[in-house]
């Protein structure tokens, strides 16, 4: 059964810090992850969509990337602003494409 | 551009009762995914569908219907509410299977 793990649970850092956001999953036979935004009382934005076959993806200041052997990928923030304040989490597909596994986030405060 | 609509935003019931929560898009998207959100536990997915007339079970469907009669709803059913059931609720859909999932804002949904 796929598992995903994000740490840390929660990060604070000043304005302007580069960060780096970490997600693992027990299963490597993915074929794709997805990295989303999420704001307080609000939906999931997709942020990034890694396809197994690529090793990373970039949006901006955001740049994801994937390692499928070690079952990890890394969500890249440049140069944070408040603004990037929200939970972030990242998914995989399970045994079946639609049913994705979900981390439970990374809640980021980035303060001014 | 309304995207994924999701309604009520907000609903109480007692234990026994019963309700439909409804989800539409305007995307023309085949794959529909319903999850419920709860603190510690992350995303599950309840229910899912890859097209009209399609639905299958995700990893917490007990206390749930849907069904998928045109590809733009799929309304989630609670048979008999139940306490557990408080929680907050998400519809997604996409193009397909490897697209990112589009997410409404969610039902908060509280069973007294």
């Amino acid at each position: 059964k796929q598992e995903v793990t994000q740490i840390p649970a929660a990060l604070s850092v000043p304005e302007g810090e580069n960060l780096v956001l970490n997600c693992s999953f027990t299963d490597s036979a993915i074929y794709n992850l997805q990295w989303f935004r999420q704001d307080p009382g609000k939906g999931l934005t997709s942020l990034l969509l890694i396809q197994s076959s690529q090793r990373e993806q970039t949006s901006g200041r955001l740049n994801a990337s994937l390692d499928k052997s070690s079952g990890r990928s890394t969500l890249y923030i440049a140069a944070s602003q408040p603004g990037d304040s929200a939970t972030y989490l990242c998914a995989v597909p399970n045994t079946g494409f639609q049913k994705l596994v979900f981390g439970t986030g990374t809640r980021l405060l980035v303060s001014p | 551009n309304a995207g994924v609509t999701q309604t009520p935003k907000f609903q109480v019931l007692k234990t026994g009762q019963s309700m439909t929560l409804q989800c539409a898009q305007d995307m023309n998207h085949e794959y529909m995914s319903w999850y419920r959100q709860d603190p510690g536990m992350g995303l599950r997915l309840i229910h899912y569908s890859v097209g009209a007339g399609i639905t299958d079970q995700g990893e917490v469907p007990n206390g749930y219907n849907v069904s998928r009669s045109t590809t733009e709803d799929f309304p989630l059913r609670l048979l008999s509410a139940a306490p557990s059931q408080t929680s907050v609720y998400f519809c997604a859909s996409s193009p397909n299977s490897n697209q990112p999932q589009h997410f409404g804002d969610g039902t908060r949904l509280s069973i007294l």
